[in-house]
């Protein structure tokens, strides 16, 4: 099935820096969602963005809505150890009740 | 308030046995997911409930695989006869009403075919 492309597909950084990663679409979405899932576990929902050009934080991340809805960032700032994991944007789009995932970020903290 | 359960966590069997796993959504949540996730993929809609109905199956393949939601609360999805191939992660995820951006997602159960 379709998968969106995120970039880059791993992170290797150190303690406290800043991280910034990307997802993109071929096609328009009117949502887009931020997942983490850490090992052994299902995907957590991070950020929900619903306007394009939306811009929303939650406690060190940001995300946004890109302008032509068919990307969104999202940024980690001061990344602390339990920052680790693999990171899934998400798209939906009216009319296709489904949710298209990305292939993935993984962020590893090098000590 | 419990989340989506999942079990079991873990299975192994050989190739061409039957293999059942089940879900637990939470209280409340009408629409319930199973999805697949392949090793270094992102999850991947296998069938999607409404109560007990199920309203996209399309990604759903039929020779092997069937699920079924009995009384629009728990959930079981079956393959039989497992392949090599259909080593993965089968994640079940819940929502209340249709709203597709509030999913919770279950741990999962890791199925490993030999």
């Amino acid at each position: 099935g379709q998968q969106l492309n995120q970039s880059p597909q791993s992170m290797f950084i150190q303690e406290g820096e800043d991280v910034s990663m990307n997802c993109t679409s071929s096609s328009i979405f009117n949502t887009w969602l931020w997942y983490k899932q850490d090992p052994g576990e299902g995907p957590v929902l991070l950020i929900a963005l619903y306007k394009a050009g939306e811009l929303t934080s939650n406690g060190r991340l940001t995300a946004q809505f890109g302008i032509t809805r068919k990307d969104s960032f999202l940024n980690i700032s001061a990344s602390i150890p339990s920052d680790v994991g693999i990171y899934f944007c998400a798209g939906h789009s009216f009319g296709n009740e489904k949710l298209t995932f990305g292939t993935g970020t993984r962020l590893t903290i090098i000590p | 308030e419990a989340g989506v359960v999942q079990s079991p966590r873990y299975k192994i069997i050989e190739k061409k046995q039957p293999v059942a796993f089940w879900c637990n959504p939470i209280s409340g949540h009408n629409t319930l997911y199973w999805y697949l996730q392949n090793l270094g993929q992102g999850p991947e809609l296998l069938i999607r409930y409404e109560n007990e109905e199920a309203v996209d199956d399309s990604q759903l393949p039929k020779d092997r695989f069937s699920a079924e939601r009995l009384k629009g609360v728990d959930s079981t999805l079956k393959i039989q006869p497992a392949e090599l191939g259909d080593s993965a992660v089968y994640l079940c995820a819940s929502s209340f009403g249709t709203s597709e951006e509030t999913q919770y997602f279950g741990p999962g159960t890791r199925l490993l075919v030999l």
